[in-house]
C-alpha cells in the first residue's frame, strides 16, 4: 500500500513571506499523480495544485509551486507571497495510474501572521 | 455550476443506530468518492462509485455500505454505529475516476455519535 507522509503537523510563516511544506511517499509504482489539497476552517476540500510523475518539470500554479523529486519520492509545495487567506490545513495525496482513491498525508497546519 | 452538495450537513446519532448521507455530484461528474476524516486517522478512503458500480472499497468493516443511482447520486449507509464512527465524511466527484482527474469535495457531513 502506498503512503504518505507529511512530517509537518504545524507550520507557521509571516504574510508575503514563504513557506515550502514538506510531503514524501512510498510506492513501487513508476506512473502516478500526486496532488495538494487545501482545507480551510470552513472543510471545503480544495485542490491546490497536481503534478503528474511522468512530468519531469514542477508544477505552478500562481504563488504555488512544487518541487517533485521523483527519485527521492519527494513532494513539497511552495507559497510565495503568503496571505492571510493561505491559513488552512494542506494535504498531500497520492494516487496511482489505475486507482480511484486518493490516500492522504495527515496534513500541515498552516498559519500566517500578518 | 452548482457544487458537491452532502446532506445532511450535522448529525447527531446514538450508538447502534443506523444512519444515510447523501451526495449529489457536480452536474456531469459519473464518479463519486467518500472519504471519512477523523482527528486520529485523517482521511481515509471509503469507497468509489462510478455508473451506480462500486469499483473500489476502502479498508472498512461490512457496516458502512454505499450505492449511486442512476442520476450520480449517491447514499453511504452506516449500520450500527459505534462511537468511533463520529467523523466528518466527505464526498467527492470527478470526471474522471482516475489518473489526473481532480476530485471535487463537498462540504462534508459532521456526524457525532453518542
Amino acid at each position: 500500500a502506498q503512503t504518505v507522509t507529511q512530517s509537518q503537523p504545524e507550520m507557521s510563516v509571516q504574510e508575503a513571506e514563504t513557506v515550502t511544506l514538506s510531503c514524501t511517499y512510498d510506492t513501487s509504482e513508476s506512473d502516478y499523480y500526486l496532488f495538494w489539497y487545501k482545507q480551510p476552517p470552513s472543510r471545503q476540500m480544495i485542490l491546490v495544485i497536481r503534478q503528474e510523475a511522468y512530468k519531469q518539470q514542477n508544477a505552478t500554479e500562481n504563488r504555488f509551486s512544487v518541487n517533485f523529486q521523483k527519485a527521492a519520492k519527494s513532494f513539497s509545495l511552495k507559497i510565495s507571497d503568503s496571505q492571510l487567506g493561505d491559513a488552512a490545513m494542506y494535504f498531500c495525496a497520492y494516487r496511482d495510474n489505475s486507482g480511484y482513491a486518493l490516500n492522504f498525508g495527515k496534513g500541515t497546519s498552516l498559519l500566517v501572521t500578518p | 455550476k452548482a457544487g458537491v452538495t452532502q446532506t445532511p450537513r450535522y448529525l447527531i446519532k446514538t450508538r447502534g443506530q443506523q444512519v444515510t448521507l447523501s451526495c449529489s455530484p457536480i452536474s456531469g461528474h459519473r464518479s463519486v468518492s467518500w472519504y471519512q476524516q477523523t482527528p486520529g486517522q485523517g482521511l481515509q478512503f471509503l469507497f468509489e462509485y462510478f455508473s451506480e458500480t462500486q469499483r473500489n472499497k476502502g479498508n472498512f468493516p461490512g457496516r458502512f455500505s454505499g450505492r449511486q443511482f442512476s442520476n450520480s447520486r449517491s447514499e453511504m449507509n452506516v449500520s450500527t454505529l459505534e462511537l468511533g464512527d463520529s467523523a466528518l465524511y466527505l464526498c467527492a466527484s470527478s470526471l474522471q475516476a482516475s489518473g489526473s482527474g481532480e476530485q471535487f469535495f463537498g462540504p462534508g457531513t459532521r456526524l457525532t455519535v453518542l
